[in-house]
């Protein structure tokens, strides 16, 4: 099974600022089938990043994806109000279980 | 619109059974795998089982093989998810998810609001 530790577990941000989120895998995401999701109090998560880098239907290009391998990244660029949520990282490679990251909390400063 | 909608959620002694259900609308329900994933109160989130597009692949997480049945109905456009033998650790919210692409693997792109599955005496 592949771990996935994400780092920081809460960011405090103001917004306007620069949020940078860390996801390391305890081992290599084969074809960089990493994804990232948004999700709000009371809501389901949303997609935002699929295979690495590349951003779904409707995402803004403040969100952007990096990484290969075991770490991997995700970046907003300037934070909106909207933007203040918990991400997680998935790996959807071609073995189960597919696993989540515990989530990083951006928060308002 | 592409949506899904989760149902029959609700509260269960530890031991008991319940079936989750998920219609499908607005894409070829067919052409798709389709998973579950749940969420704990205030924790994170975790896959359960996933089924492929014809229902002849399933696949299970450790933590609920052997107790969950995931299946689909095609002609009516909805996934399902059978629990016995139901633990206090399975309270939590259960969303249903479709895989973005056909064929490959691929993130979930659409989610259903979830469905609340409280075990507890």
């Amino acid at each position: 099974e592949i771990v996935l530790t994400q780092s920081p577990g809460t960011l405090s941000l103001s917004p306007g600022g620069r949020a940078t989120l860390s996801c390391r895998a305890s081992q290599s995401v084969s074809s960089s089938y990493l994804a990232w999701y948004q999700q709000k109090p009371g809501q389901a998560p949303r997609l935002l990043i699929y295979g690495a880098s590349s951003r779904a239907t409707g995402i803004p290009d403040r969100f952007s994806g990096s990484g290969s391998g075991t770490d991997f990244t995700l970046t907003i660029s300037r934070l909106e109000p909207e933007d203040f949520a918990v991400y997680y990282c998935q790996q959807y490679g071609n073995s189960v279980p597919l696993t989540f990251g515990g989530g990083t909390k951006v928060e308002i400063k | 619109e592409v949506q899904l909608l989760e149902s029959g959620g609700g509260l269960v002694q530890p031991g008991g059974s319940l079936r989750l259900s998920c219609a499908a609308s607005g894409f070829t329900f067919s052409s798709y795998g389709m998973s579950w994933v749940r969420q704990a109160p205030g924790k994170g989130l975790e896959w359960v089982s996933g089924i492929s597009g014809s229902g002849g692949n399933t696949y299970y997480a450790d933590s609920v093989k052997g107790r969950f049945t995931i299946s689909r109905d095609n002609s009516k456009n909805t996934l399902y998810v059978q629990m016995n033998s139901l633990r206090a650790e399975d309270t939590a919210i259960y969303y249903c998810a479709k895989k973005g692409s056909i064929r490959g693997p691929d993130a979930f792109d659409i989610w259903g609001q979830g469905t609340m599955v409280t075990v507890s005496s």
